[in-house]
């Protein structure tokens, strides 16, 4: 069952323009949400995070909305730069428990 | 600070023989976590230890995956014995509170 579900298996996106990854679930019992980003033959790294008591969270050049009423949340990237290029990942999890992983957007930042 | 190592890098088996990674986490982080992903899809949580005891364990196909952490520190995961659809990436990950950091993992081919 996908709890999480990322339905854009890419995006392409110019250098210095916003890039907005988004992301759907479905348990209401998720209480936080976090982004990992992606490069070949590495794990996933810790991008950013948001509890389920805030809408938004920002740090440097990210930013994450959360709708939990529409059971949706964003990762927006701006400017966009060319390091940016990697698969991201969103991941939800209930009580710190069962994280559960989208199947990733693969961004590519043109120059 | 040291990340979260596996070993080996990569395998190739043949089907019907066992293998088996190891895990070593952040100093500290008394959660640990093995993830298996298959290409094009998100990991999926497969056993989560806390400390050494199992926190949960629901997806693990308990037929033929096992793992353990005895002392509290490393992990192993064993398959024995591998099917094809067993190929994949096997990702461990540790963590303190919420964000998880995740080792390069194990690419695992069964032919």
């Amino acid at each position: 069952d996908q709890q999480v579900k990322q339905n854009s298996p890419s995006l392409s996106v110019q250098e210095g323009r916003i890039s907005i990854l988004n992301c759907d679930y479905t348990n209401s019992m998720f209480d936080y949400f976090l982004w990992y980003k992606k490069y070949p033959a590495e794990g996933p790294t810790f991008l950013i995070s948001i509890s389920s008591i805030k809408d938004k969270n920002e740090d440097g050049r990210f930013t994450v909305f959360l709708n939990k009423s529409a059971k949706h949340l964003s990762l927006h990237i701006v400017p966009s730069q060319p390091g940016d290029s990697a698969v991201y990942f969103c991941a939800a999890s209930a009580n710190n428990n069962d994280m559960r992983f989208g199947a990733g957007t693969r961004l590519t930042v043109k120059p | 600070e040291a990340g979260v190592a596996q070993s080996p890098r990569y395998k190739i088996i043949e089907k019907r023989q066992s293998v088996a990674f190891w895990c070593n986490p952040i100093s500290g982080h008394a959660t640990l976590y093995w993830y298996q992903q298959i290409l094009g899809q998100g990991p999926k949580l497969l056993i989560q230890f806390q400390n050494n005891g199992v926190v949960d364990d629901s997806q693990l196909p308990k037929d033929r995956f096992s793992a353990e952490r005895l002392k509290g520190v490393d992990s192993t995961l064993k398959i024995q014995p591998a099917k094809l659809e067993d190929s994949a990436v096997y990702l461990c990950a540790s963590s303190l509170v919420y964000e998880q950091y995740f080792g390069p993992g194990t690419r695992l081919t069964v032919t």
